[in-house]
Order: structure tokens, then sequence, then C-alpha cells
């Protein structure tokens, strides 16, 4: 089965602060696409970052980074400098192959406080 | 660019009545599409996915006589949801992509059947 895990329901972070949110997957497919979405209170999805598993440097956006460890089969994320804004559910999620249905976690809450 | 929009953004209706949600690719055409449904503080279910001038797949438990998805253009595809009833009440989200394995998603519908 392919699934995708967050074992973080929640989580908070003080303004400016680092924060890393963890996301492990599960699939036997050796190519896949990884992706964390954000989803603030007015519940617009918003893609945050992509990363293919066939490249092995980590993706960045800004702020945001990603740890990805294909082995162990773990995509977790880095926000740097939390901002106010940042407060949402994010959703870690991945296709398998190079065109399909994305698969979703269960999300995890982010708070940033000021 | 990949600006994915959605109307209405909320509509009520009574129940036994009949409802079509609009979601259009405003930059770029979209071979395919994905309906999903949010319930409050869930993450995102698949509904059915649509390809421009194909009937749509819907996924297992989905009723297709009662979530009619047509895939009309590379820019538009529709959701009615015929016959509403309470039940049907949640957040509807569609999605978009061109060819790749990333979706772009649009603002959402929130749905609710008196």
């Amino acid at each position: 089965a392919q699934t995708v895990t967050q074992s973080q329901p929640e989580m908070s972070v003080q303004e400016a602060e680092t924060v890393t949110l963890s996301c492990t997957y599960d699939t036997s497919e050796n190519n896949y696409y990884l992706f964390w979405y954000k989803q603030p209170p007015s519940r617009q999805m918003i893609l945050v970052i992509r990363q293919e598993a066939y490249k092995q440097q980590n993706a960045t956006e800004n702020r945001f980074s990603v740890n990805f460890q294909k082995a162990a089969k773990s995509f977790s994320l880095k926000i740097s400098d939390s901002q106010l804004g940042d407060t949402a559910m994010y959703f870690c999620a991945f296709v398998p192959g190079s065109q399909g249905n994305l698969i979703f976690g269960k999300g995890t809450k982010l708070s940033v406080k000021p | 660019g990949a600006v994915v929009s959605q109307h209405p953004s909320r509509v009520i209706c009574k129940s036994g009545t009949s409802v079509k949600i609009e979601c259009r690719s405003l930059d770029f055409q979209a071979t395919t599409m994905f309906w999903y449904r949010q319930f409050p503080k869930k993450s995102l279910m698949l509904m059915a996915t649509s390809n421009e001038g194909s009937k749509a797949t819907y996924e297992q438990g989905v009723e297709k006589d009662k979530f009619l998805i047509n895939h009309a253009s590379l820019t538009l595809s529709t959701l009615t949801v015929t016959s509403a009833h309470p039940e049907d009440s949640s957040f509807y989200i569609c999605s978009a992509s061109l060819k790749t394995d990333t979706q772009y998603f649009g603002p959402g519908t929130r749905l609710t059947v008196l």
C-alpha cells in the first residue's frame, strides 16, 4: 500500500524560530514526486515545495527546505525564520510515477506564536 | 502562473436540489482535473479524476450518479451534486495539472444543504 504518515498532528513555534515537520511515506515505485502543501485558514491549498525522487539534492524555496532521505523514505520540511503567516495545516503528499493521484498525509497543524 | 479558480465559493441549497460547481484553470490548459472532498480538520479525499473529453474516473465508494463530473474543455471541469442531501454538506476542492506530477488547487467551495 502507498501511504504517507505525518506523525505530528499539531506543532507550535515562536515567530522567527525554525521548525521541522516530519513525513514518512511508503511506496514500491522507484520514480515519484514529493510535495508539501500548505492550507491556511482560508482553506486554499498552496504548493510549498516539490521534490523529484531521482534528484539527490534537497529542494529549497526561500525559507522552506526539505530533508529528503530516499532510503529511509523520509521527507521532512524545515521552515526557517517562522512568520505568523506560516500558521496553517501542512500536508505532505506524493505522486507515484510521473503522473497520477496525489496521496496525502493527515496533516500537521502548525501555529506560529508571536 | 498556475492559477485555478472555483465558483461559487459558498453555496446553500435546499435538500433535493442540484448544485453545480465550476473549476477553471486560468492561465494554463489542464489535461487532468481532480475533485476532492474535505471534512473538517481532515485531509483531502479524492472523489474523481477527469480528463478532457473523456469520462471521469471515480474513486471507490463515490457515487457517479450522485456526483456528476464534466470536463468539457482544457480549462473547465464541473461537479454537479444531484439531489443534494444534508450529508453532502462539505468543502469541495478541485485541482488541475498539465501532463505533470504537480497539481494546483482551487480555493474550494463550501456546500451547505439544508
